[in-house]
């Protein structure tokens, strides 16, 4: 099984910083690996997937990066409705997520 | 507009079986390439994906769970269930249906609000 290493654990910034979030394959996924967000009582929202590209509707602010083992999220200008919790997950060898990264305020 | 809904009992026993149903709407399970998955996040956790049932029919389950998984699809109720035996008090768990396809990487591009399921007697 394929486990993701997401650090920060929790990531405290403020509206208009830049926010970079980690996430370590313990072998390699390729580019197979995708970012979520996550709000309290919702669904994730899928943010990037294929290590860089935004998914539909997601704005130019979220940027994604790597290949192999070792990948970042990006979020160029912390807007309010950034604060959430965000999980990688690779799918080159069935389904597995990081534990997330809380980005708070 | 894709939406998806789970629904199911709340609370359950241990040792009973537990059936979540997905409810899903502006897609079809029979188009080409279309997977829904079911994916639980045990409170405060990460996300575990659990099972995944194809356009095709066919059916995928994690290899740690999947004596205790069956999923199913009606694709004119456009639903997709779950039943899970043998519940015991470490799958007390947000439950979630999403859904993905093939065409587009096979990753989890909508995904339902979940509905909790807490474990105990």
């Amino acid at each position: 099984e394929v486990v993701l290493t997401q650090s920060p654990a929790t990531l405290s910034l403020s509206p208009g910083e830049r926010a970079t979030l980690s996430c370590r394959a313990s072998q390699s996924v390729s580019s197979y690996l995708a970012w979520y967000q996550q709000k309290p009582g919702q669904g994730p929202r899928l943010l990037i997937y294929d290590a860089s590209n935004r998914a539909t509707g997601i704005p130019a602010r979220f940027s994604g990066s790597g290949s192999g083992t070792d990948f970042t999220l990006t979020i160029s200008s912390l807007e309010p409705e950034d604060f959430a919790v965000y999980y990688c997950q690779q799918r080159n060898d069935w389904y597995t997520f990081g534990q997330g990264t809380k980005l708070q305020i | 507009q894709v939406t998806l809904k789970e629904s199911g009992p709340a609370l359950v026993k241990p040792t009973q079986t537990l059936t979540l149903t997905c409810i899903f709407s502006g897609f079809s399970l029979n188009t080409r390439g279309m997977r829904l998955s079911w994916i639980r996040q045990p409170p405060g956790k990460a996300l575990e994906w659990l099972a995944r049932i194809d356009w095709d029919g066919h059916k995928f389950y994690s290899t740690s769970l999947k004596s205790r998984l069956t999923i199913s699809k009606d694709t004119a109720k456009n639903q997709v269930v779950l039943t899970v035996t043998n519940m015991d008090p470490v799958d007390t768990a947000t439950y979630y249906c999403a859904r993905s396809l093939t065409i587009s990487g096979d990753y989890f591009d909508y995904w339902g609000q979940g509905t909790l399921v807490t474990v105990s007697s």
